[in-house]
């Protein structure tokens, strides 16, 4: 099936160390998104990657660092700096080139604090 | 930054009652997309706006763009048990632009 696949599921992550989310998409969807998502809180972006090998930091980015080696990996990884982990971490990507182009998501990973 | 509202938080209805969704923004939109959340699942696209006065259905879902670009609203007929959910709007600028997003409206239906 074609579709946005986020693993793990839930993450746990002791202090002072840093965590990697996984975000996989066989759409072809050229943009990759990630969201954190806190509880009563709508989505806030991290970071985001147009194409290959380039990116960009959204309105959350401390704290945090991507890569963007193919076209459908846009792994997150959460650093020792990011001293409020704990959220629901939301991968989406879109088609570009042309209008109409929604985003779509993953399931999300749940990341806590041991 | 731009903001969009959505309220009241939490809305609690009837099964078989109607529900009607605003989302307002001080800025203007070139985009407007309504996305459903499960608990523990990533959102799911409803319905995508492109244009302004733009109304658009899905099921029992209805849609419009405000004719200002500054707002949209969502109607949700007849409801049933698995509406309940977190019901976003976002909106974007233009073509290829980032998302803005509300804050959620949690809805419940009571049998």
């Amino acid at each position: 099936d074609g579709g946005i696949t986020q693993s793990p599921k839930y993450l746990f992550r002791k202090e002072g160390q840093n965590v990697t989310l996984s975000c996989e998409q066989n759409l072809n969807h050229d943009a990759m998104y990630w969201y954190r998502q806190d509880p009563g809180q709508g989505l806030r972006l991290i970071y985001y990657s147009q194409i290959v090998n380039d990116f960009q930091k959204g309105d959350i980015a401390e704290g945090y660092s991507v890569s963007r080696e193919k076209k459908e990996s846009f792994p997150l990884t959460v650093t020792s700096a990011q001293k409020n982990p704990t959220a629901f971490y939301l991968c989406a990507s879109r088609r570009t080139g042309g209008n109409n182009q929604p985003q779509h998501f993953g399931d999300g990973t749940r990341l806590s604090i041991l | 930054g731009q903001q969009l509202n959505q309220s009241p938080q939490s809305m609690f209805i009837q099964e078989g009652e109607d529900v009607s969704m605003n989302c307002t923004s001080s800025s203007i939109f070139n985009t407007w997309l309504w996305y459903k959340q499960d608990p523990g699942e990533g959102p799911v696209l409803l319905i995508a706006l492109y244009k302004a006065g733009e109304l658009t259905s899905n099921g029992r879902l209805t849609a419009q763009f405000g004719i200002t670009r500054k707002d949209s609203f969502l109607n949700i007929s007849a409801s049933i048990p698995s509406d309940v959910g977190i019901y976003f709007c976002a909106g974007e600028t233009g073509a290829n632009s980032k998302l803005t997003f509300g804050k959620g409206i949690t809805l419940s239906v009571r049998p």
